[in-house]
C-alpha cells in the first residue's frame, strides 16, 4: 500500500492564483482531512469529510474548498492564493471506526504564496 | 480560549536515557488524548493515544501518562535512540469525533538525542 499520497510536494503560487493540492489514500479509509502546519505551531484542521460526498468545515476553512467525489480522493482547493496561505499542508485519512483517531498522514504539501 | 500547550520547546537527552516530554490541556471537555511523532520533512506519525478512564497506557517503549487533576498529559520514551529525534505533539479532543480529524493540537516540543 502507498498509504496516503500528496502532490505537489512543493508549490508556489501568486497572489490571486488557484490550484488544487491532491490527496489520495488506498486503504480504503472513511474519513479524511486537510491540516494546515505553520511554523512553530501545531496542525489546524482546515476541511475534513467522513465519506465519499459528505465533508464539514474545521478550524480554518475560510479561502478552501473541498469534495470528496470518491473513497480515495479528497482534492483541497485554494481559490484566490493569499500569503497569509502559505504553509505546508497535510492530507490525512482513518478507518472511522470507533472513536480512535488513529490517522496516517501524508508527506505534505509546502505551498509558498508571494 | 482552549488550548493544548507543551511545557518545553526543546528537550535534550543523551542516548539510552528516559525522555520525557509534557503537555498541558485545558479544556475540561475533552476525553481523548493522542501524542504525534514528526521527523523532519515527514508528516506526523501516531504514537500512542489514551481515553480519559485511564491513567496510564504502554506501548512499544512509549508510556503515555494522564493526570486530569492538573490537566497534565505526559509521554515517557525509555532508553532513548538516535532515531527517536523529533517533534513531539500532543493533541487532545472527543473520542466520539476524533477520527474526524477535531483535534486541537499543541505547539510541539522538539526532542535532540545527544550520541
Amino acid at each position: 500500500n502507498a498509504g496516503v499520497t500528496q502532490t505537489p510536494k512543493f508549490q508556489v503560487l501568486k497572489t490571486g492564483q488557484s490550484m488544487t493540492l491532491q490527496c489520495a489514500q488506498d486503504m480504503n479509509h472513511e474519513y479524511m482531512s486537510w491540516y494546515r502546519q505553520d511554523p512553530g505551531m501545531g496542525l489546524r484542521l482546515i476541511h475534513y469529510s467522513v465519506g465519499a460526498g459528505i465533508t464539514d468545515q474545521g478550524e480554518v476553512p475560510n479561502g478552501y474548498n473541498v469534495s470528496r467525489s470518491t473513497t480515495e480522493d479528497f482534492p483541497l482547493r485554494l481559490l484566490s492564493a493569499a500569503p497569509s496561505q502559505t504553509s505546508v499542508y497535510f492530507c490525512a485519512s482513518s478507518r472511522g471506526t470507533s472513536g480512535r483517531a488513529e490517522q496516517f498522514f501524508g508527506p505534505g504539501t509546502r505551498l509558498t504564496v508571494l | 480560549g482552549e488550548s493544548v500547550g507543551l511545557h518545553l520547546p526543546t528537550l535534550s537527552v543523551q542516548e539510552g536515557d528516559n525522555s520525557i516530554i509534557n503537555c498541558a490541556y485545558s479544556n475540561s471537555a475533552s476525553d481523548y488524548f493522542i501524542w504525534y511523532k514528526q521527523e523532519s520533512g515527514k508528516g506526523p506519525q501516531f504514537i500512542i493515544d489514551i481515553r480519559s478512564n485511564m491513567d496510564k497506557r504502554q506501548g512499544q517503549r512509549v508510556t503515555v501518562l494522564l493526570n486530569k487533576t492538573v490537566k497534565h498529559l505526559s509521554l515517557q520514551i525509555a532508553a532513548t535512540q538516535p532515531g527517536d529525534s523529533a517533534v513531539y505533539f500532543c493533541a487532545e479532543g472527543s473520542y466520539g469525533s476524533s477520527n474526524t480529524g477535531k483535534l486541537i493540537f499543541g505547539q510541539g516540543t522538539t526532542l535532540q538525542v545527544k550520541p
